[in-house]
């Protein structure tokens, strides 16, 4: 499925560095989220956008930080990260909040080094 | 707090059932998803009840008891293909996905 498509797969960043992740979807959905997936863990919501706007940030620290342009783009810029921040991060979409399901990209394969 | 439980792994054998359970406490609720995940891809979405009973979509059906906070993915005649994590995930009174940590299924031949 193309639907929802990330940028880059994987990334291989030290901690001083600055790097962005990419994410587009061709759905025509409203919402768009950041999540981290770790080994054996829930998904963790970190950020969402509705109509463009940042409607949710759950306590996210700030060398995370989401840019949403318009409703089919959404970035994640990474700064000064910490190894425990090595994970998957997925980005999905959906037609509006509530019940709509979530259409996800592959994810990007980040491991800080 | 709010929590989802379902067990970590579940091991099978091509051609039989088996069942995924997920039991959910939560502020409220407004419905259960199941996704599918392979490894190395994203999620993908397979049901969604918010009523009582039992769905069936081919191979796969998905069933709720709202009064035990209980859920469970049944998948019939199993594929090697259907080896994958499965997330349960519910929605609570905010519209906020309650996430599981995922149930790892391996199919045997």
């Amino acid at each position: 499925e193309t639907g929802v498509t990330q940028t880059p797969r994987h990334l291989v960043m030290g901690m001083t560095n600055k790097k962005s992740l990419k994410c587009e979807q061709h759905l025509g959905h409203n919402a768009m989220y950041w999540y981290k997936q770790s080994a054996k863990k829930p998904l963790e919501l970190m950020f969402v956008y509705n109509f463009k706007e940042q409607t949710e940030n759950n306590s996210v620290p700030s060398r995370f930080s989401p840019e949403c342009p318009n409703s089919s783009h959404l970035f994640l810029h990474l700064h000064t990260l910490q190894p425990e921040d090595s994970a998957l991060y997925l980005c999905a979409s959906s037609q509006e909040r509530e019940n709509s399901p979530l259409h996800f990209g592959n994810g990007t394969r980040l491991t800080v080094t | 707090g709010q929590n989802i439980d379902q067990p970590t792994e579940m091991t099978a054998t091509e051609g039989a059932i088996v069942q995924i359970n997920c039991t959910y406490q939560t502020s409220g609720f407004n419905g259960l998803f199941w996704y599918q995940q392979h490894a190395g891809e994203a999620p993908t979405f397979l049901s969604y009840n918010v009523l009582d009973g039992l769905e069936e979509k081919g191979r796969f059906s998905s069933f709720l008891s709202r009064s035990k906070g209980y859920s469970y993915l049944l998948l019939k005649e199993l594929q090697m293909k259907d080896s994958a994590s499965y997330l349960c995930a519910a929605l609570d009174s905010n519209y906020q996905l309650i996430w599981g940590a995922g149930t790892k299924l391996i199919i045997k031949p």
